[in-house]
C-alpha cells in the first residue's frame, strides 16, 4: 500500500531533550517536507526536500533541523525542544516537485508535547 | 496577512442537508487550487485539483467551482454524511518554479444525526 508512515505517533518529552521523529515513504517520491498544525494557524512547513541531499527551510524553521541522505526517508531532528514546540506535526510527500502536478499525500501526523 | 482565507471557520450541519464552504485566495497568478479533507487524526488527503481555467469538477458528492476573476473557490457537500465530519483546507499553488503551497486554516465542519 502506498502511504507515508511516520513514528511515533505521540511523544511527550521534556525540554531539551533532543528528539527525532522518523518519516519513511514507498512511494519513490523526490519531493518531501515537514509541517506543523497548530489550531487557528493551520498547516505551516517547517522543511522540505526537493531530492536526495538537497532540504530547504520553509516558514518556520527555527529550532529544528532535517536530513535527506535516502530518497525514502526525510527524518524532523529537534535538537533542543522548547514547549512552544508541542503541535501536531505531518510529513508529506509528492510525485511532483513543483507540487503542480500532483497532490501532497501526507502521514498520519505525530503528536509531540514538550514539557 | 495570509493569502489563503476560508470561511466560515467551522458549522454544524444536519444529516442530510448540504452546505458551501468558501475559500478566498489573493495567490496571483497561481496553478491550481485544491481542497483536502483532513479526519480527525489524521493526516489531509486531496479531493479535488482546479486549474485556473475549470470552473467547476465534482468528486462524489463533492462539488468545487472557481472563478478565477473573483479568486474565490467553494466547495459543496450534497446529502451531507456523518463520514463528512471532518475539517476541509483550501490550497492555493504557485506557478511553476515556486513549490510554496499557500494553506487556508480549514473549514471545520461536524455532521449530526
Amino acid at each position: 500500500e502506498a502511504q507515508v508512515t511516520q513514528n511515533p505517533r505521540y511523544l511527550i518529552t521534556v525540554t531539551g531533550k533532543k528528539l527525532t521523529v522518523t518519516c519513511s515513504q514507498n512511494m519513490n517520491h523526490e519531493y518531501m517536507s515537514w509541517y506543523r498544525q497548530d489550531p487557528g494557524l493551520g498547516l505551516r512547513q517547517i522543511y522540505y526536500s526537493m531530492n536526495v541531499e538537497v532540504t530547504d527551510k520553509g516558514d518556520v524553521p527555527e529550532g529544528y533541523k532535517v536530513s535527506r541522505k535516502e530518497k525514502r526517508n526525510f527524518p524532523l531532528i529537534l535538537e533542543s525542544p522548547s514547549p512552544n514546540q508541542t503541535s501536531l506535526y505531518f510529513c508529506a510527500s509528492s510525485s511532483s516537485r513543483t507540487l503542480i502536478s500532483s497532490p501532497l499525500h501526507f502521514g498520519n501526523g505525530t503528536r509531540l508535547t514538550v514539557t | 496577512k495570509n493569502q489563503v482565507e476560508q470561511s466560515p471557520q467551522s458549522l454544524i450541519i444536519l444529516e442530510g442537508k448540504n452546505c458551501t464552504l468558501q475559500c478566498n485566495y489573493t495567490v496571483s497568478p497561481f496553478s491550481n487550487l485544491r481542497w483536502y479533507k483532513q479526519d480527525t487524526g489524521r493526516g489531509p488527503v486531496s479531493l479535488t485539483i482546479m486549474t485556473f481555467s475549470e470552473n467547476t469538477k465534482s468528486n462524489g458528492r463533492y462539488t468545487a467551482t472557481l472563478d478565477a476573476d473573483t479568486k474565490q473557490s467553494s466547495l459543496h457537500i450534497t446529502a451531507s454524511q456523518l463520514s463528512d465530519s471532518a475539517s476541509y483546507i483550501c490550497v492555493v499553488s504557485p506557478p511553476y518554479g515556486n513549490n510554496r503551497l499557500a494553506f487556508g486554516k480549514g473549514n471545520q465542519v461536524v455532521v449530526i444525526p
